[in-house]
């Protein structure tokens, strides 16, 4: 079993729909939740960080943690076809360097 | 601006060749990362080094050698044996704990032909 699982989609939503991506994770001692978009040929870039239980708002963009269920969360409201990207989960525990990864999630967002 | 370089962008490789994959920050981190992408794969973490002039080996180092001479750079040399070299490889960098995240940079497609 992964650590971290992350369903590969795709997922394809019209524009202006509700989007959630969803992550699972086994290891409780995770502390920091991130999210990275990432377009098709390019590096990841951080998008969304959270620690421990709780939600985040950035504009469209929710972070919700439930560390009870080991269950991440990232909304997106009123998508957009510029929101079209692989999105990926990452999680840390505490006092190392490492990151764990998801296989990310292919969203599409048609006009 | 601060970042990470990586280049070139698209190298392609003839069979039994070794090539290297530059990666280059600016940020003054300390730990810097080469991941492998393939589709439906994820990222696979190659090599890792926390300091200069000391790394260690990921999860898929066979095949892959590394240097950290300088804190500002991290090459990637993908050698003869490794089998199936054709992907996308990333660098990343930070501060040395993983809490804060990572900074990726634009990535280097290989192809061997």
């Amino acid at each position: 079993q992964k650590e971290v699982e992350q369903d590969p989609g795709p997922l394809s939503v019209p524009e202006g729909a509700i989007v959630s991506l969803n992550c699972t994770y086994s290891n409780s001692a995770f502390q920091y939740f991130m999210w990275y978009r990432q377009y098709s040929r390019k590096g990841p870039e951080l998008l969304m960080y959270t620690y421990s239980s709780g939600n985040k708002e950035d504009g469209r963009f929710t972070a919700q943690v439930d560390k009870s269920s080991k269950y991440i969360s990232l909304f997106i409201r009123d998508s957009q076809p510029s929101d079209s990207a692989t999105y990926l989960c990452a999680m840390s525990p505490p006092n190392t360097d490492k990151l764990i990864f998801g296989t990310g999630t292919r969203l599409q967002v048609f006009p | 601006d601060g970042g990470i370089t990586q280049s070139p962008k698209y190298l392609f490789r003839k069979e039994g060749q070794n090539v290297t994959l530059s990666c280059e920050q600016n940020l003054n981190h300390d730990a810097m990362y080469w991941y492998r992408q393939d589709p439906g794969q994820g990222l696979r973490l190659i090599y890792y080094s926390q300091i200069v002039n000391d790394f260690q080996k990921g999860d898929i180092a066979e095949g892959y050698s590394v240097s950290r001479e300088k804190k500002e750079s991290f090459p990637l040399t993908v050698t003869s044996a490794q089998k199936n070299p054709t992907a996308f490889y990333l660098c990343a960098s930070s501060i040395g704990e993983g809490q804060y995240g990572y900074t990726f940079g634009s990535g280097t497609r290989l192809t061997v032909v």
